[in-house]
């Protein structure tokens, strides 16, 4: 069964202080791995999809990363509106689109 | 371009009852993903509906059903609610091909008294 690990479950930063958040998975052949942003009581919000290892994503202060067995959200000089919560999820290559989220990061960033 | 939209925002219900949560796609996506969401945790897939059927689902008992319309709109109804039922429940949308680029709705908060 597919699995998704998120660390650290909670992370508090100052304002510019750069930091990474890790998402490692278990899959049966990767078909895409995702970064969504979470605002309390609201949905999700897609950020990236990468499809295979080496791949890299940019927008804004995020950066994404992916290797065969991780991946990481790079937050370069974060500003308190990045404060949210960090959803990863994983589609396996074997079944239609069931899609497995971690459990995410919460980040908060003090002014 | 409205986004995914699902109705209603809250609701209240007692055990046993019944429920039925509503869900618009994006304009141009034709599949439908729900998921159940509980406090602090990430959301969990229960089913995904395209061309009106039910095509994977996930963990979850039959108490959960759904229904896909002809204009891709979506359902999901709960029956013989427990307390465990409290949750987010979220609705995403796709196209497919597109590996599962899934836009979310705002989410229905569902409370079991």
């Amino acid at each position: 069964e597919d699995q998704v690990t998120q660390s650290p479950e909670a992370l508090r930063l100052q304002e510019g202080e750069s930091s990474s958040l890790n998402c490692s998975y278990t899959v049966s052949g990767l078909r895409g791995l995702f970064w969504y942003r979470q605002d309390p009581g609201k949905g999700p919000e897609f950020l990236f999809t990468l499809y295979s290892a080496g791949e890299e994503k940019e927008k804004e202060r995020l950066k994404a990363t992916l290797t065969k067995k991780e991946s990481f959200l790079h937050i370069t000089a974060p500003k308190p509106e990045d404060s949210a919560t960090y959803l990863c999820a994983v589609l396996n290559s074997g079944g239609y689109q069931k899609v497995t989220f971690g459990t995410g990061t919460k980040l908060q960033v003090i002014p | 371009d409205a986004g995914v939209t699902q109705s209603p925002t809250h609701l209240i219900k007692t055990r046993g009852q019944q429920v039925t949560l509503r869900c618009s796609p994006k304009s141009g996506h034709d599949t439908v993903s729900w998921y159940q969401q509980a406090l602090g945790q990430g959301p969990q897939f229960i089913f995904q509906y395209y061309e009106e059927e039910e095509r994977q689902r996930g963990n979850f008992p039959d108490r959960f059903s759904g229904h896909q319309f002809p204009n891709y709109s979506s359902e999901l109804n709960v029956n013989a609610l427990l307390l465990g039922d409290s949750a987010l429940y979220l609705c995403a949308s796709s196209v497919p091909g597109l590996a599962n680029e899934q836009f979310f709705g705002p989410g229905t908060r569902l409370t079991v008294l």
